[in-house]
């Protein structure tokens, strides 16, 4: 069965800093992963999603993750963070048929001004 | 355009009770999931449906739990005879037909509370 780790539940960094969130993943064939933020009172947004070809994909707001299938990691990286982006961070693979997603436990984002 | 919708935002209940929730899809989307998220956790899957069948229910936790699809649009998650376990956000999400490179878009909950 397929699983996802996300090793830290909670992360700060500083306003301007960079930032990496981790997920490791276990799937049996090719995987499909994304990232998804949640923020208070809104629902799941997706900010990038990887299926096949250039392992480094880009995503919205300034995100991008990487795909390492030699270490089933899939993690996502923004170069200057924001204010804004404090938030919750879900990583997520999905199963063959029908793409139901395995979501992570997530990772809450604070940011020091 | 609209996106996906949920009702009511909020729920509470008394345990034993029965309590429907409703989702409404982005218009023309095929596939429809329901998601459970117990507080500090990520979402769990429930139940997909493709139009109007359930294609794979196997996240229901138990029998006391119930969805439906019948005209392929709007669904409804049932939970019969609830337990104060079953407080969580029950999250829907639609995509366009369920393909593994198709976008799931959710909605914004409905957060039930089981007293």
């Amino acid at each position: 069965a397929q699983s996802v780790t996300q090793p830290d539940i909670h992360i700060t960094v500083s306003e301007g800093a960079s930032l990496e969130l981790r997920c490791n993943y276990s799937y049996g064939a090719t995987p499909y992963l994304f990232w998804y933020v949640q923020s208070p009172g809104q629902g799941l947004q997706l900010l990038l999603k990887y299926f096949s070809g250039d392992t480094l994909v880009q995503g919205i707001k300034g995100f991008e993750a990487e795909f390492k299938r030699s270490q089933s990691s899939f993690n996502l990286r923004k170069p200057s963070v924001h204010w804004s982006d404090a938030a919750e961070y879900f990583c997520a693979v999905g199963r063959n048929a029908g793409n139901m997603l395995t979501f992570g436990g997530g990772t809450r984002l604070m940011v020091k001004p | 355009g609209a996106g996906v919708s949920q009702t009511p935002s909020n729920k509470v209940t008394e345990k034993g009770k029965y309590v429907e929730l409703r989702c409404d899809p982005i218009s023309g989307h095929t596939a429809l999931y329901w998601y459970r998220q117990s507080l500090g956790q990520g979402p769990e899957f429930l139940i997909y449906f493709q139009g109007t069948g359930a294609a794979d229910d196997s996240g229901l936790p138990n029998d006391r739990f119930f969805a439906v699809r019948p005209e392929g649009s709007v669904s409804t998650l049932k939970i019969q005879r609830t337990e104060r376990g079953d407080s969580a956000v029950y999250l829907c999400a639609s995509s366009l037909a369920g393909g593994r490179t198709d976008t799931q878009y959710f909605g914004p909950g409905t957060r039930l509370t089981v007293l």
